[in-house]
């Protein structure tokens, strides 16, 4: 059964560093484009990072680039996002998302999420 | 960025009744493959998001035949042929064009 699971969220003060796993089961992640996705509490959804199955092609959001790093283990079939300087408005949920393989994007696995709370 | 725009904000519908969400973006989203790089996605309560419409008008695997996607370049349409209760929650339509993918602010649907 294709399914990720998420870990490593929590509190963290503003400043802080923090680093989100997502474990990947029932299929590889070198065959698949991946994200990072987040949701503000009572808020939309956000596309903050994507990495290629390749490794090659990364993606950031203008609102993360800097502070935050994807990266992915093939050999534990994992994905990370490492954040550095959080602030308050980093406070979400984060999802890891499977995107299809296809010529466009879309996600169809995604996980049950990890929620990060940024607060002093 | 391409800016999404959804509407209407929220959408109450009666079981067995059509349903219809709007999503505008503020650049086509036509691809030279001559597919719409537009998603649609549902977020039922207390769930994470699941995917619904790929390419503008394609279901993904396991979506009932009652959701449909159309339209072309900036103007597309999310419809529910007879609602279900199971069919409440917030619906996202995504662009998937451009590298910075951007998300619609939502449309929550529910029950009268």
């Amino acid at each position: 059964q294709e399914q990720l699971v998420e870990s490593g969220g929590g509190l963290v003060k503003p400043g802080g560093s923090l680093r989100l796993s997502c474990a990947a089961s029932g299929f590889n992640l070198r065959d698949h484009y991946m994200a990072w996705i987040r949701q503000a509490p009572g808020r939309g959804l956000e596309c903050i990072s994507y990495i290629s199955g390749t490794g090659n092609t990364i993606h950031y959001s203008d609102s993360v680039k800097g502070r935050f790093t994807i990266s992915r283990d093939t050999a534990t079939n994992s994905l990370f996002l490492h954040m550095k300087s959080l602030r308050v408005e980093d406070t979400a949920i984060f999802y890891c998302a499977r995107d299809w393989a296809g010529i466009s994007h879309a996600f169809d696995i995604w996980g049950q999420g990890t929620v990060v709370t940024v607060s002093s | 960025d391409i800016v999404m725009t959804q509407s209407p904000l929220t959408l109450p519908v009666t079981p067995g009744e059509p349903a219809s969400i709007s999503c505008r973006s503020s650049q086509s989203l036509m691809h030279s493959s001559g597919y719409n790089f537009l998603d649609w996605y549902l977020q039922k309560p207390g769930q994470s998001p699941q995917l619904l419409i790929y390419l503008g008008s394609t279901r993904a695997s396991g979506v009932p035949d009652r959701f449909s996607g159309s339209g072309s370049d900036t103007n597309f349409t999310l419809k529910i042929s007879r609602v279900e209760a199971e069919d409440v929650g917030v619906y996202y339509c995504m662009q998937a064009l451009q590298t910075a993918l951007t998300f619609g602010g939502g449309t929550r649907v529910e029950i009268k």
